[in-house]
């Protein structure tokens, strides 16, 4: 079954400062990426995914690439602020043929993101 | 817009003890999961449901069993609780259509089994 890797565990910031959280997978049929972010308390939410067919989405300040070939991905937090502090998590899908995966997420063991003021 | 609401939100059990998770959704879709997350591992699927009626196994299905007897409800059981099973669990809904893959989840249940 697939496997995701993600890196690093913790990661601090200052204000305005950039951050990245790169993760690895290993099955080569995935083909669908979410990133999602978890606040204190609550359940995780999808803040952007990429598929496949993409090498690169931009939203605003959040950025995600995809190497397909290496089988790595990444998120880019430009200008941070204290209020994106929270659990990152990085996900793989695979979708066959049929168009089927069942959604059935694998995720990364979480990156927890501090900013500074 | 409720959209997945698990209840309880915490609970203590002692071993040996039986419980069962509610989580219920109010938008029509097909798809249910049940994950738990325990620190340094993200979230793992336990079991998971296609439609209603029908149920699979997940990656860490050992120690519970689930049913889904309405479309909008999934139920995760717990027959004999253990510590290791002491975790947050989350319940997650989504469309059965590759071009809406949207996972939403509840607010989670934090079970502590001493």
């Amino acid at each position: 079954g697939e496997n995701v890797e993600q890196h690093p565990s913790t990661l601090s910031v200052q204000e305005g400062d950039s951050a990245v959280i790169k993760c690895t997978y290993s099955d080569s049929a995935s083909n669908y990426f979410p990133w999602y972010k978890q606040e204190l308390g609550k359940g995780p939410q999808l803040i952007i995914d990429i598929r496949s067919n993409v090498g690169e989405k931009k939203d605003q300040r959040i950025a995600v690439t995809l190497n397909k070939t290496a089988k790595h991905f990444s998120l880019h937090i430009t200008e941070t602020q204290p209020e994106d502090s929270a659990v990152y998590f990085c996900a793989a899908i695979g979708y066959n043929a049929g168009g089927t995966s069942y959604g059935k997420l694998t995720f990364g063991q979480g990156t927890i993101l501090t900013v500074h003021p | 817009n409720a959209g997945v609401t698990q209840t309880p939100k915490f609970r203590v059990l002692k071993t040996g003890q039986s419980m069962t998770l509610l989580c219920a959704q109010d938008m029509n879709h097909e798809y249910m999961y049940w994950y738990r997350q325990d620190p340094g591992m993200g979230l793992r699927l336990i079991h998971y449901s296609v439609g209603e009626g029908t149920t699979a196994k997940g990656e860490v299905p050992d120690g519970y069993n689930v049913s889904r007897l309405k479309k909008q409800n999934f139920l995760l059981g717990l027959e004999s609780a253990a510590p290791s099973q002491t975790s947050v669990y989350f319940c997650a809904s989504s469309y059965m259509d590759r071009k809406n893959t949207e996972a939403f989840f509840g607010q989670g249940t934090r079970l502590t089994v001493v």
